[in-house]
């Protein structure tokens, strides 16, 4: 079993679409909690970033980490053409030292004009 | 100006081969990482530096020997190449590894061996 689970998808939404992406992961001990997106042919670039439980909004992003379900969550609001893309959810201990982050396989988006 | 900059963008080469793949980062940063991606776009930690010392090594073969002359520079050198070497290789920085959640990734280095 992977240590992060996400749905690989693909994802098929029409324009002004709400959109819910989802990760559940196995380690407990995990403290930040990211989101980053990654268009075709790109690297991925950071979109969120959450330090243990609770809320973040970032104009039509809200992301939201359950620790006691091992779950965290992405939305994305009146979601756009250029939302299109592959979004990564990653975790890490935080207090390592080694800068490691454990990635979901990725959530393939398409939001259709 | 790039952030992180990795070369060459493409690279085709036939099994046995050896290759090198260069990074640079612009950006100040301690921490230097090299990711793998496979087709079905699972990025997976190979490789973490930090001020040009080897801080991770994630059960990758020997046949890849990261290289960091400086901290703003890692390279990766990949001797007799394989074909389950195919992949998208990631570059990317941090300022600390306790920061790791400040990543930048460079654009990525396509693989493909033939």
């Amino acid at each position: 079993q992977k240590e992060v689970e996400q749905d690989p998808g693909p994802l098929s939404v029409p324009e002004g679409a709400i959109v819910s992406l989802n990760c559940t992961y196995s380690n407990s001990a995990f403290q930040y909690f990211m989101w980053y997106r990654q268009y075709s042919r790109k690297g991925p670039e950071l979109l969120m970033y959450t330090y243990s439980s609770g809320n973040k909004e970032d104009g039509r992003f809200t992301a939201q980490v359950d620790k006691s379900s091992k779950y965290i969550s992405l939305f994305i609001r009146d979601s756009q053409p250029s939302d299109s893309a592959t979004y990564l959810c990653a975790m890490t201990y935080g207090s390592s030292n080694t800068g490691k982050l454990i990635f979901g396989q990725g959530t393939t988006l398409q939001v259709k004009p | 100006d790039t952030a992180v900059s990795q070369t060459p963008k493409y690279l085709v080469t036939q099994m046995g081969n050896d290759k090198s793949i260069k990074c640079e980062q612009n950006l100040g940063h301690d921490t230097m990482y090299w990711y793998k991606q496979d087709s079905k776009k699972f990025l997976k930690i190979m490789f973490s530096y930090n001020n040009k010392e080897l801080i991770i090594n994630e059960t990758v073969p020997n046949r890849f020997s990261p290289k960091s002359p400086d901290k703003a520079h890692l390279n990766l050198h990949i001797n007799s190449l394989e074909l389950g070497d195919s992949a998208v290789y990631f570059c990317a920085s941090s300022p600390s590894p306790e920061r790791d959640y400040g990543y930048t990734f460079g654009s990525g280095t396509r693989l493909t061996v033939v």
